[in-house]
């Protein structure tokens, strides 16, 4: 079965560094979602990545899919204390599922003034 | 406003006790799911839904059940049978029938154990 590491757990940066957390499948996925949990929040979508080598922008933040279509990162320029949050991508294989996403254990992101 | 309502935010449970958390959408989703969220990880799927009177078994349902009896709504039941239960509860729902939708949580609900 499709198996999804993602890697760092845990991140510390100075305010203004810049931040990049990975999601690895040991599968070929059809498609990628990010989404983003505030501390003591709920987890919001962030965007969905579908295409091989596709790159998507929003403001600071640089979202890439592989050309294997088996790891994904996002990347955040210049972190911000607004950035504070763990961030979660969703894999899907391409076996199917359905609607059910199964969620990476996620890159908890710290930032200090 | 359309959303995805929780309740209660926080909810105890005595030993031996089923307890039901309610989730609410006014999305016009069809689908919905509930998820558990241990501290420090990730979101596991508990069950859920593509349409009114049907849901699946998710990947930790055992110890838990779900109704689907109307489309805006998909309660939750902890039961006795659930022996960790507590957990942050997360409930979400999608358009479904597209897999690429994007899906949205409710603000959760914090279970404890008296």
């Amino acid at each position: 079965g499709q198996q999804v590491m993602q890697i760092p757990q845990y991140q510390h940066v100075q305010e203004g560094e810049d931040f990049t957390t990975y999601c690895n499948s040991s599968t070929t996925l059809s498609n990628i979602q990010w989404y983003k949990q505030r501390p003591g929040g709920h987890p919001v979508f962030l965007i969905q990545l579908v295409k091989s080598g596709e790159v998507k922008k929003q403001k600071r933040l640089t979202f890439q899919f592989g050309e294997a279509k088996k790891n994904s990162s996002l990347h955040i320029t210049a972190t911000q204390t607004t950035d504070v949050g763990t961030y979660f991508c969703a894999p899907r294989g391409v076996t199917g599922g359905g609607n059910k996403l199964t969620f990476g254990t996620g890159t908890q992101l710290k930032v200090e003034l | 406003d359309g959303g995805i309502t929780q309740s209660p935010k926080y909810l105890f449970r005595k030993e031996g006790q089923n307890v039901t958390l309610s989730c609410e959408q006014n999305l016009n989703h069809d689908a919905m799911y509930w998820y558990r969220q241990d501290p420090g990880q990730g979101l596991r799927l508990i069950y859920y839904s593509q349409i009114v009177n049907d849901f699946q078994k998710g990947d930790i349902a055992e110890g838990y059940s779900v109704s689907r009896e109307k489309k805006e709504s998909f309660p939750l039941t902890v039961t006795s049978a659930q022996k960790n239960p507590t957990a942050f509860y997360l409930c979400a729902s999608s358009i479904t029938g597209a897999p690429n939708q994007p899906q949205h949580f409710g603000d959760g609900t914090r279970l404890s154990i008296l």
